[in-house]
């Protein structure tokens, strides 16, 4: 089945030190994929997306990820985090041309002065 | 700016009372959707208008009926809420085209409406 995960659920780290985000898919078959942010009580805001071309896609926020086929991976990172980066981070992924957004379960991302 | 909202952004109802929540859109988009999210849950698919199909999730309860009435509105209504259906609810819009054509359904979210249920 299509899956999508996310393999850590809580990941807290100091102010200014870097941070990755994990994520893997289930399927190497044509994929579209997506890192959103949640923030308490707000909707879902997209960081960057995988669509095609350059394997790594930077986005707002100095985000960015790496998208690894062979790994069926799409990590996320930022080499230095600040406070209000903390957050709920979901990863997404699309397996087919109009198909579904899937989610993965999410990532709490608490980061402490 | 185009975006998507929603209101109201907090709903607070009663136990059986029904409720509708709104969401609008001036992306002009054909797809909008309504997820449910549970506290520390990743959002929940719960139906879909593709242009005026209605396409229902298998798992959706009957109490949980959907309308569109133009491109730029879809309302989320709750017949009878039970306590187990407080949670944030999220209104997306996508624009994604017939087959034969790139279609990558990037989604676009509103900020939410969260539902009380006493």
């Amino acid at each position: 089945a299509q899956s999508v995960t996310q393999l850590d659920s809580q990941v807290p780290v100091f102010e200014e030190a870097p941070v990755e985000l994990r994520c893997n898919y289930s399927s190497s078959v044509s994929v579209y994929l997506f890192w959103y942010v949640q923030y308490p009580n707000q909707g879902l805001q997209l960081l960057l997306k995988y669509l095609s071309g350059s394997t790594l896609v930077k986005g707002i926020n100095g985000f960015e990820a790496e998208f690894n086929k062979s790994q069926t991976s799409f990590h996320l990172r930022k080499p230095s985090v600040h406070i209000s980066d903390t957050a709920e981070y979901f990863c997404a992924v699309v397996y087919n041309q109009g198909g579904k957004l899937i989610f993965g379960q999410g990532t709490e991302l608490s980061v402490k002065p | 700016d185009a975006m998507v909202i929603q209101n109201p952004r907090y709903q607070v109802t009663q136990f059986g009372k029904p409720v509708t929540l709104s969401c609008s859109q001036t992306l002009n988009h054909n797809v909008m959707y309504w997820y449910q999210q549970k506290s520390s849950q990743a959002p929940k698919l719960l139906f879909h208008y593709y242009d005026k199909d209605f396409n229902n999730e298998a798992d959706t309860p009957d109490n949980f009926q959907s309308r569109r009435p133009n491109t730029s509105f879809c309302f989320l209504d709750i017949r009878s809420p039970g306590l187990g259906d407080a949670a944030m609810y999220l209104c997306a819009t996508s624009r994604v085209t017939a087959s034969g054509g790139q279609s990558y359904n990037e989604q676009f979210f509103g900020p939410g409406t969260r539902l009380t249920v006493l």
